[in-house]
């Protein structure tokens, strides 16, 4: 039973650029979470998608956008990247869009901007 | 404005005896809670959850007691063992609210288990 792997594990951009990361979700699941984790800090939530759709967004600018394909898996993009953007992506799966079902983990990209 | 608040970074306990982690929230829509534990560069597992509904959960060594009138809880270990040390963070949501789930977290508490 996989569970939710994302890619790369480590990355390093400089000021300006592009990134893209990605996410598939556990199997069975068909929603999917971003969170940002600072050093330091808990996992601060980005966006969440269900069924191809942006569901819910937390407090991130509109550089950070995001798309779910059909088969669930998910891409999270940030433009003109910032030094500030430098932190821990986590992408998390769970099933269904509102629902007592914990959200499973996988174990993130480290992005560090120079 | 943090709505959940994890006021202990680091807590030592010794091997066998009870660890006793505690959270607090401000948010009273908040009405589903959540414990996961990291270690370092892996993602965080579930540990435990909890309904608003009721006020302690149990799973093996892991509890769970909410006390909803004072936006409190807290995650008992008994015994605590090596393997536990790691960071736990608790997360809550709203499930009646409506909407998606995206989860607030707490900043974590390092628990340290001494041999």
């Amino acid at each position: 039973d996989a569970g939710v792997t994302q890619s790369p594990t480590h990355l390093i951009k400089t000021r300006g650029q592009q990134v893209t990361l990605r996410c598939s979700p556990k199997s069975g699941h068909d929603t999917v979470s971003w969170y940002q984790q600072a050093l330091g800090q808990g996992p601060q939530f980005i966006f969440q998608y269900y069924e191809e759709e942006e569901r819910q967004r937390g407090n991130f600018p509109d550089r950070f956008s995001g798309h779910q394909f059909p088969n669930y898996s998910s891409e999270l993009n940030v433009n003109a990247l910032l030094l500030g953007d430098s932190a821990l992506y986590l992408c998390a799966s769970s099933l269904g869009g509102q629902s007592n079902q914990p959200q499973h983990f996988g174990d993130g990209t480290r992005l560090s901007i120079l | 404005d943090q709505q959940v608040k994890q006021n202990s970074p680091s807590l030592s306990v010794q091997e066998g005896r009870i660890s006793i982690l505690n959270c607090d929230y401000t948010n009273s829509m908040f009405d589903y809670f959540l414990w996961y534990k990291k270690y370092p560069a892996e993602g965080p597992t579930f540990l435990i959850s909890i309904s608003s509904i009721k006020d302690k959960n149990e799973d093996g060594r892991f509890t769970v007691f909410l006390n909803k009138s004072a936006k409190h809880l807290s995650l008992h270990i008994v015994p605590s063992q090596p393997g536990d040390s790691a960071v736990y963070f608790c997360a809550a949501k709203s499930i009646s609210g409506g909407g998606a789930d995206g989860l607030t977290f707490g900043k974590g508490t390092h628990l340290i288990i001494q041999p």
